[in-house]
């Protein structure tokens, strides 16, 4: 059975970086067969994708988000990291990670359960 | 950027009822529309893929249909569990992106 979890503070000040780990299991992110996902929604609105990372390393970010988002990959620890930085309250969101099928339709068949990141001084 | 417009943005319906949400792109996307359902608390669960496709362990009750820019889900008998807020998302672009969402709630 594939399980993602995320983790990480949930609580950033503004104009820090926000920093978040997904841990995978039952599946490995150097399998080649997935991209691995960031998506957010902030509290009572809808899902924005934030960008995805391959086993390789190569990446694709939302450009609303390009300029302050890095996304990694650890396969030793079969993780993958997101680093969202100089964070405003816009910021404040649950976040997910999600497994996208790698081709074919691309769909996202399995998601982390979120955790909340608030930004606030 | 594809904009994804789903409607209604919510509606309101019974045990028993049919339900339909529509959702249109704002370019073709052939068939690479899915569908997503999201209750409260909970991560987003995969329904259907590509248009028609449903998901394994997804009730036959769900159904998808559509192409191009134009796309349906349609729940035949809605069940007790099935009052949730459903997405649309395309994953045509690179730049995947989601419909705002329809919530179905009790009537």
């Amino acid at each position: 059975q594939v399980q993602l979890q995320e983790s990480g503070p949930g609580l950033v000040k503004p104009s820090e970086t926000l920093s978040l780990t997904c841990t995978v299991s039952g599946d490995s992110v150097s399998s080649g067969s997935h991209y691995w996902s960031w998506i957010r929604q902030p509290p009572g609105k809808g899902l924005e994708w934030i960008g995805y990372i391959y086993y390789s390393g190569s990446t694709n970010y939302n450009p609303s988000l390009k300029s302050r988002v890095t996304i990694l990959v650890d396969t030793s620890k079969n993780q993958f990291s997101l680093k969202l930085s100089s964070v405003t309250a816009a910021d404040t969101a649950v976040y997910y990670c999600a497994r996208q099928v790698g081709s074919g339709w691309l769909y996202f068949d399995y998601w982390g359960q979120g955790t909340l990141v608030t930004v606030s001084s | 950027d594809i904009q994804m417009t789903q409607a209604p943005s919510s509606l309101s319906a019974s045990v028993g009822d049919r339900v339909t949400i529509t959702c249109r792109a704002s370019q073709s996307i052939s068939s690479y529309l899915n569908w997503y359902q999201q209750k409260p608390g909970k991560a987003p669960k995969l329904l259907i893929y590509a248009a028609s496709n449903l998901q394994g362990g997804v009730p036959s009750r769900f159904s998808g249909s559509g192409s191009g820019t134009d796309f349906t889900l349609t729940i035949s008998s809605l069940q007790p569990e099935d009052f949730a807020t459903y997405y649309c998302q395309q994953s045509y672009s690179t730049l995947r992106t989601f419909g705002q969402g329809t919530k179905v709630e009790t009537k």
